[in-house]
Protein backbone atom coordinates (compact mmCIF):
# COMPACT_ATOMS: atom_id res chain seq x y z
CA UNK A 1 0.00 0.00 0.00
CA UNK A 2 1.32 3.42 -0.87
CA UNK A 3 2.04 6.23 2.04
CA UNK A 4 -0.03 8.48 0.72
CA UNK A 5 -2.74 7.96 -2.15
CA UNK A 6 -4.96 9.86 -3.83
CA UNK A 7 -7.46 9.72 -6.96
CA UNK A 8 -5.89 10.48 -9.98
CA UNK A 9 -8.88 12.15 -11.90
CA UNK A 10 -9.12 13.89 -13.98
CA UNK A 11 -11.88 15.62 -12.12
CA UNK A 12 -14.29 17.60 -15.05
CA UNK A 13 -16.92 19.56 -13.49
CA UNK A 14 -18.56 22.53 -14.55
CA UNK A 15 -18.06 26.20 -13.46
CA UNK A 16 -20.11 26.38 -10.22
CA UNK A 17 -20.21 23.02 -9.29
CA UNK A 18 -19.23 21.30 -5.98
CA UNK A 19 -15.96 19.20 -5.90
CA UNK A 20 -14.27 16.83 -3.34
CA UNK A 21 -11.19 14.88 -2.90
CA UNK A 22 -10.03 12.11 -1.08
CA UNK A 23 -6.38 11.45 0.13
CA UNK A 24 -5.94 8.14 2.47
CA UNK A 25 -2.63 7.80 3.96
CA UNK A 26 -0.90 4.61 5.83
CA UNK A 27 1.08 5.88 9.03
CA UNK A 28 -1.23 5.96 11.89
CA UNK A 29 1.70 8.37 13.48
CA UNK A 30 1.47 10.81 11.05
CA UNK A 31 1.74 14.50 12.14
CA UNK A 32 0.60 17.37 9.95
CA UNK A 33 -1.75 17.56 6.55
CA UNK A 34 -1.69 19.73 3.85
CA UNK A 35 -3.38 20.41 -0.01
CA UNK A 36 -0.67 21.94 -2.16
CA UNK A 37 -1.67 23.18 -5.49
CA UNK A 38 0.48 22.87 -8.72
CA UNK A 39 -0.49 24.44 -12.05
CA UNK A 40 1.07 22.78 -14.80
CA UNK A 41 4.89 23.00 -15.41
CA UNK A 42 5.13 25.18 -12.12
CA UNK A 43 6.33 24.33 -8.67
CA UNK A 44 3.70 22.82 -6.42
CA UNK A 45 2.57 25.88 -3.84
CA UNK A 46 1.07 25.99 -0.70
CA UNK A 47 -2.90 25.53 -0.62
CA UNK A 48 -3.61 25.05 3.18
CA UNK A 49 -2.59 22.96 5.96
CA UNK A 50 -5.26 20.50 7.44
CA UNK A 51 -6.17 21.09 10.87
CA UNK A 52 -7.59 18.46 13.13
CA UNK A 53 -10.80 20.15 13.82
CA UNK A 54 -10.91 20.87 10.18
CA UNK A 55 -10.95 24.35 8.75
CA UNK A 56 -12.24 26.55 5.90
CA UNK A 57 -10.46 29.26 3.61
CA UNK A 58 -13.37 30.92 1.11
CA UNK A 59 -14.24 28.27 -0.89
CA UNK A 60 -12.00 25.75 0.09
CA UNK A 61 -12.81 23.16 3.05
CA UNK A 62 -10.11 21.02 4.53
CA UNK A 63 -11.03 18.06 6.78
CA UNK A 64 -9.13 15.32 8.44
CA UNK A 65 -10.19 11.94 9.58
CA UNK A 66 -7.49 10.32 11.75
CA UNK A 67 -9.34 7.13 13.13
CA UNK A 68 -9.70 6.30 9.24
CA UNK A 69 -7.00 8.03 8.04
CA UNK A 70 -8.04 10.31 5.15
CA UNK A 71 -8.16 13.64 4.32
CA UNK A 72 -10.41 15.66 2.24
CA UNK A 73 -10.80 19.05 0.14
CA UNK A 74 -13.73 20.14 -0.97
CA UNK A 75 -14.23 23.45 -3.58
CA UNK A 76 -17.04 25.05 -3.63
CA UNK A 77 -18.38 27.48 -6.45
CA UNK A 78 -15.43 26.29 -8.99
CA UNK A 79 -13.65 28.24 -11.18
CA UNK A 80 -11.88 28.61 -14.16
CA UNK A 81 -8.72 29.05 -12.31
CA UNK A 82 -8.96 26.14 -10.03
CA UNK A 83 -7.98 23.93 -12.81
CA UNK A 84 -5.05 22.21 -11.79
CA UNK A 85 -3.32 19.59 -9.82
CA UNK A 86 -4.08 18.93 -6.01
CA UNK A 87 -1.48 17.78 -3.97
CA UNK A 88 -1.70 15.72 -0.67
CA UNK A 89 1.07 15.74 1.47
CA UNK A 90 1.63 13.96 4.44
CA UNK A 91 4.39 14.93 7.49
CA UNK A 92 5.46 11.55 8.95
CA UNK A 93 6.29 11.06 12.56
CA UNK A 94 9.92 11.74 12.37
CA UNK A 95 9.22 14.83 11.50
CA UNK A 96 10.51 16.29 8.58
CA UNK A 97 10.24 13.93 5.78
CA UNK A 98 6.63 14.76 4.04
CA UNK A 99 4.98 12.27 1.29
CA UNK A 100 3.23 13.56 -1.30
CA UNK A 101 0.18 12.10 -3.35
CA UNK A 102 0.39 11.43 -6.96
CA UNK A 103 -2.28 14.50 -7.42
CA UNK A 104 -5.48 14.33 -8.24
CA UNK A 105 -6.69 16.33 -11.67
CA UNK A 106 -9.14 18.90 -11.56
CA UNK A 107 -10.66 20.58 -15.11
CA UNK A 108 -13.26 23.09 -14.51
CA UNK A 109 -14.95 23.94 -17.97
CA UNK A 110 -17.30 26.87 -18.93
CA UNK B 1 6.01 34.33 4.18
CA UNK B 2 8.96 32.04 3.95
CA UNK B 3 10.61 32.23 0.15
CA UNK B 4 12.98 29.44 -1.32
CA UNK B 5 14.56 30.94 -4.38
CA UNK B 6 16.10 28.21 -6.85
CA UNK B 7 18.28 28.74 -9.73
CA UNK B 8 18.83 28.58 -13.06
CA UNK B 9 15.05 28.00 -14.00
CA UNK B 10 15.62 26.54 -17.08
CA UNK B 11 18.77 24.80 -18.81
CA UNK B 12 19.79 23.29 -21.82
CA UNK B 13 22.75 21.18 -21.95
CA UNK B 14 24.58 19.20 -24.29
CA UNK B 15 24.87 15.37 -23.33
CA UNK B 16 28.19 14.20 -21.02
CA UNK B 17 28.03 18.07 -19.23
CA UNK B 18 27.12 18.55 -15.53
CA UNK B 19 24.70 21.12 -14.63
CA UNK B 20 24.31 22.79 -10.79
CA UNK B 21 21.39 23.86 -9.87
CA UNK B 22 21.11 26.05 -6.47
CA UNK B 23 18.67 26.03 -3.87
CA UNK B 24 18.30 29.70 -1.52
CA UNK B 25 16.33 30.17 1.67
CA UNK B 26 15.87 33.20 1.55
CA UNK B 27 14.38 34.72 4.73
CA UNK B 28 14.93 31.72 7.20
CA UNK B 29 17.82 29.14 8.07
CA UNK B 30 17.01 25.93 6.64
CA UNK B 31 19.05 22.88 8.18
CA UNK B 32 17.30 20.65 5.37
CA UNK B 33 16.55 20.92 2.36
CA UNK B 34 14.67 18.56 -0.16
CA UNK B 35 15.40 17.80 -3.81
CA UNK B 36 12.45 16.57 -6.15
CA UNK B 37 12.29 15.70 -9.56
CA UNK B 38 9.04 15.40 -11.80
CA UNK B 39 8.71 14.11 -15.04
CA UNK B 40 6.10 15.23 -16.90
CA UNK B 41 2.37 14.38 -16.10
CA UNK B 42 4.42 12.07 -12.68
CA UNK B 43 4.43 13.03 -9.54
CA UNK B 44 6.66 14.56 -7.57
CA UNK B 45 9.53 11.94 -6.54
CA UNK B 46 11.88 12.79 -3.62
CA UNK B 47 15.76 12.19 -5.09
CA UNK B 48 17.43 13.13 -1.04
CA UNK B 49 17.32 15.00 1.22
CA UNK B 50 19.84 17.75 2.29
CA UNK B 51 21.23 18.26 5.62
CA UNK B 52 23.70 21.02 6.67
CA UNK B 53 27.54 20.52 7.20
CA UNK B 54 26.49 16.42 6.61
CA UNK B 55 26.09 14.08 3.79
CA UNK B 56 22.66 14.08 2.22
CA UNK B 57 20.31 11.12 2.40
CA UNK B 58 19.68 9.61 -1.24
CA UNK B 59 16.19 7.86 -1.85
CA UNK B 60 16.17 4.39 -3.45
CA UNK B 61 17.42 4.12 -6.70
CA UNK B 62 18.92 7.78 -6.67
CA UNK B 63 22.17 7.32 -7.95
CA UNK B 64 24.90 9.49 -5.06
CA UNK B 65 27.63 9.86 -7.36
CA UNK B 66 25.23 11.24 -10.13
CA UNK B 67 23.35 13.50 -8.45
CA UNK B 68 25.72 15.72 -6.18
CA UNK B 69 24.09 17.15 -3.40
CA UNK B 70 26.11 19.97 -1.37
CA UNK B 71 24.15 21.83 1.75
CA UNK B 72 27.18 23.95 2.75
CA UNK B 73 25.14 26.57 4.76
CA UNK B 74 22.36 26.84 6.37
CA UNK B 75 20.94 29.08 3.57
CA UNK B 76 21.91 27.16 0.17
CA UNK B 77 21.73 23.49 -1.25
CA UNK B 78 23.26 22.89 -4.40
CA UNK B 79 22.50 19.94 -6.53
CA UNK B 80 24.93 19.12 -9.51
CA UNK B 81 23.66 16.85 -12.23
CA UNK B 82 26.90 15.44 -13.11
CA UNK B 83 27.76 14.15 -16.88
CA UNK B 84 24.47 14.60 -17.85
CA UNK B 85 21.88 12.14 -20.33
CA UNK B 86 18.55 12.88 -22.26
CA UNK B 87 17.14 11.03 -19.88
CA UNK B 88 17.97 13.12 -17.00
CA UNK B 89 15.73 15.71 -18.67
CA UNK B 90 13.41 16.50 -16.04
CA UNK B 91 11.60 19.14 -13.77
CA UNK B 92 13.93 19.41 -10.58
CA UNK B 93 12.27 21.74 -7.83
CA UNK B 94 13.98 21.89 -4.15
CA UNK B 95 12.09 22.49 -1.09
CA UNK B 96 13.02 23.27 1.93
CA UNK B 97 11.18 23.70 5.83
CA UNK B 98 10.56 26.94 7.78
CA UNK B 99 11.37 26.40 11.72
CA UNK B 100 8.17 25.84 13.51
CA UNK B 101 6.18 22.86 14.35
CA UNK B 102 4.08 21.46 11.66
CA UNK B 103 5.19 23.97 9.06
CA UNK B 104 4.55 23.02 5.18
CA UNK B 105 7.42 23.25 2.80
CA UNK B 106 7.95 26.04 0.64
CA UNK B 107 9.41 25.18 -2.90
CA UNK B 108 11.78 26.68 -5.22
CA UNK B 109 10.28 27.75 -8.66
CA UNK B 110 11.70 24.57 -10.22
CA UNK B 111 14.62 24.02 -12.79
CA UNK B 112 13.58 22.57 -16.30
CA UNK B 113 16.81 20.52 -17.26
CA UNK B 114 16.95 19.29 -21.30
CA UNK B 115 19.87 17.19 -22.15
CA UNK B 116 20.37 16.98 -26.07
Amino acid sequence: RKEVEQDPGPFNVPEGATVAFNCTYSNSASQSFFWYRQDCRKEPKLLMSVYSSGNEDGRFTAQLNRASQYISLLIRDSKLSDSATYLCVVRGSSGDKLTFGTGTRLAVRP
Amino acid sequence: GAVVSQHPSWVICKSGTSVKIECRSLDFQATTMFWYRQFPKQSLMLMATSNEGSKATYEQGVEKDKFLINHASLTLSTLTVTSAHPEDSSFYICSAVSPGRNSPLHFGNGTRLTVT
